[in-house]
């Protein structure tokens, strides 16, 4: 099975920030990854598809990287609206495996 | 627009069963995996298995298996999924969502969630 390690599990932030989150593959995905925001009672949100697409309809101050099995979601100025818990997740094989969730709260 | 519809809340008790539905509309419905992804009180998201809806054939996380089974109606494009002998830990929001087979899509389209409640 593929691990996914995301890091941090929590970052403090302010409105206007640039944030930075981390999934680490333990093998090779082949730009199957994709970052998901989750908010309380709603549905996951798709962000970022094979690593770096953005999703349509969401903000362009989203973004994704790949360096090799380490990808990145960007989040260029944080908006009221962006504090939520963000998700990787590998879809290169089964089983599907999510990172552990990263949770941006307001400093 | 895609829509994926799930079934109401449920309440259960433990050893009981439950199926969750997932009607998908505005979309081929058999050009899709739909998976299944729990979320348990304070925990993270958590991946269950998937059914592709062309060949009905299912695939499941190693834990859910024997007590998890997925299946379909292309008929009515809806997607099942029935877990048994439920436990109290089974107490979770539960997802359906598609994803476009053999591409790297991602989950892009959501159910709005079941709350099973498993209580004596």
């Amino acid at each position: 099975d593929i691990q996914m390690t995301q890091s941090p599990s929590s970052l403090s932030a302010s409105v206007g920030d640039g944030v930075t989150i981390t999934c680490r593959a333990s093998q090779s995905l082949s730009s199957y990854l994709s970052w998901y925001q989750k908010k309380p009672g709603k549905a996951p949100r798709l962000l970022i598809y094979a690593a770096s697409s953005l999703q349509s309809g969401v903000p362009s101050r989203f973004s994704g990287s790949e360096s090799g099995t380490d990808f990145t979601l960007t989040i260029s100025s944080l908006q009221p609206e962006d504090f939520a818990t963000y998700y990787c997740l590998q879809s290169h094989s089964t089983p599907r495996t999510f990172g552990q969730g990263t949770k941006v709260e307001i400093k | 627009q895609v829509q994926l519809v799930q079934s109401g809340a449920e309440v259960k008790k433990p050893g009981a069963s439950v199926k969750v539905s997932c009607k998908a509309s505005g979309y081929t419905f058999t050009n899709y995996y739909m998976h299944w992804v729990r979320q348990a009180p304070g925990q993270g998201l958590e991946w269950m298995g998937w059914i592709n809806a062309n060949s009905g054939g299912p695939n499941y996380a190693q834990k859910f298996q024997g007590r998890v089974t997925m299946t379909r109606d292309t008929s009515i494009s809806t997607a099942y999924m029935e877990v048994s002998s439920l436990r109290s830990d089974d107490t979770a929001i539960y997802y359906c969502a598609r994803e476009e087979l053999g591409a790297p899509t991602g989950f892009d389209s959501w159910g709005q969630g079941t709350l099973v409640t498993v209580s004596s």
